[in-house]
């Protein structure tokens, strides 16, 4: 059973669109975390929200937490290819609860 | 500091084989964890540690899979008898326990591939 499902869960976008990638849940986390993973390396934590409703802003990347604390969104703005990599939610429980993954390609 | 890291960063064996993967946490992190990730795919978790103990064992997938943590740092992940199915990215993790709120850290990963 997947507790978190990500879409899309391929993106291919051109240079400068924007972008949204979903991560939905039935079940609540007590926070819930963005990473992006690039080729041949570990995921890299971008942001961790906590409180429901939560609004993060890293630069071009926008991450909400839903009200419910059971889904999340990320926005990435005027999309640039060094934005290429695998994005991971995770939900934190009693363990780590990863999403299914969004992989996303940025054509210059 | 140093981050989490891991090694062999690769490893060939042969179906049949005993492999032992290494990880060492960020110095202080007392919760470790084991995933493995199958190529462009999400992360499988595996098992986590906080301290020595395992709480959660509920990921492995057989009981060919086995590991330990020894002096609250270094992790082994042991896979005795190796199939061709185990071929992953096998990536380690570490965070502090902060409250409610806490983060993790990967390490680089071990690429395994069974032939």
């Amino acid at each position: 059973t997947q507790l978190l499902e990500q879409s899309p869960q391929f993106l291919s976008i051109q240079e400068g669109e924007n972008l949204t990638v979903y991560c939905n849940s039935s079940s609540v986390f007590s926070s819930l975390q963005w990473y992006r993973q690039e080729p041949g390396e570990g995921p890299v934590l971008l942001v961790t929200v906590v409180t429901g409703g939560e609004v993060k802003k890293l630069k071009r990347l926008t991450f909400q937490f839903g009200d419910a604390r059971k889904d999340s969104s990320l926005h990435i703005t005027a999309a640039q290819p060094g934005d290429t990599g695998l994005y991971l939610c995770a939900g934190a429980g009693n363990q780590f609860y990863f999403g299914t993954g969004t992989s996303l390609t940025v054509i210059p | 500091g140093a981050g989490v890291s891991q090694s062999p960063s690769n490893k060939v064996t042969e179906k049949g084989k005993d492999v032992e993967l290494r990880c060492d946490p960020i110095s202080g992190h007392t919760a470790l964890y084991w995933y493995r990730q199958s190529l462009g795919q999400g992360l499988e978790f595996l098992i986590y540690f906080q301290g020595n103990s395992a709480p959660d064992k509920s990921g492995l997938p057989s009981d060919r899979f086995s590991a330990e943590r020894t002096g609250g740092s270094v992790s082994t992940l042991t896979i005795q008898r190796t199939q061709q199915e185990d071929s992953a990215v096998y990536l380690c993790a570490s965070s502090l326990w902060e409250g409610d709120v806490y983060e993790q850290y990967f390490g680089p990963g071990t690429r395994l591939t069974v032939t």
